[in-house]
């Protein structure tokens, strides 16, 4: 089963920052947070991941608490092509075993 | 464009026929994924390559999968007597190495009427 709870949809108004939000309770000190996106009919997009501290690239910023129990992936302006599923994701950076645990993920629907 | 190709993005098959996917890694990547995908659900986790040897196979394939990767460098799926259990999105992805961010390719979407 999937380590994180996500909501099942969102709505954001176009250029409005999207905050999808993640639980992850119970996440151990060696697993990382991965974000990844699904367009229709594509495959998942990586988008950002990180371990403790804050991170940001050019497509989001990934907000983790300071208890690693949740996080927040942000798209600071959305626009329409920011449509598509975004799944959360824990990943240990020990085991041998490195296959994806997929849930459901969240459904961001961006409104014109 | 991750750079991990698919082929074909398409195929429709007769329940019964067997059918092959081929998955292109981005290049060196040392690691190779495939995963099935139903509608609604999120992708799962089918098998890996390590290089050219399988490491671990999901219960999820049945002895009518099979997957090689020869050379260490492409990687197909066969499935053998389709079912139309088996009408799924099928997405290869590579790393580089354990542990390493995974990039995904376009999928093939497999039709079995």
């Amino acid at each position: 089963d999937a380590k994180t709870t996500q909501p099942p949809s969102m709505d954001c108004a176009e250029g409005r920052a999207a905050n999808l939000p993640c639980n992850h309770s119970t996440i151990s000190g060696n697993e990382y947070v991965y974000w990844y996106r699904q367009i229709h009919s594509q495959g998942p997009q990586y988008i950002i991941h990180g371990l403790k501290n804050n991170e940001t690239n050019e497509m989001a910023s990934l907000i983790i608490t300071e208890d690693r129990k949740s996080s927040t992936l942000i798209l600071p302006h959305a626009t329409l092509r920011d449509t598509a599923v975004y799944y959360c994701i824990v990943r240990s950076t020990m085991n041998r075993d490195d296959k994806i645990i997929f849930g459901k993920g969240t459904r961001l629907h961006i409104l014109p | 464009d991750t750079g991990v190709s698919q082929d074909p993005r398409h195929k429709i098959t007769k329940r019964g026929q067997n059918v092959t996917f081929r998955c292109d890694p981005i290049s060196e990547h040392n690691r190779l994924y495939w995963y099935r995908q139903t509608l609604g659900q999120g992708p799962e986790f089918l098998t890996y390559f390590q290089n050219e040897a399988q490491l671990e196979k999901s219960r999820l394939l049945s002895d009518r999968f099979s997957a090689e990767r020869p050379k260490g460098s492409f990687s197909t799926l066969e499935i053998q007597r389709t079912e139309q259990g088996d009408s799924a999105m099928y997405l290869c992805a590579s790393s580089l190495h354990i542990r390493d961010t995974q990039y995904f390719g376009p999928g093939t979407r497999l039709t079995v009427l």
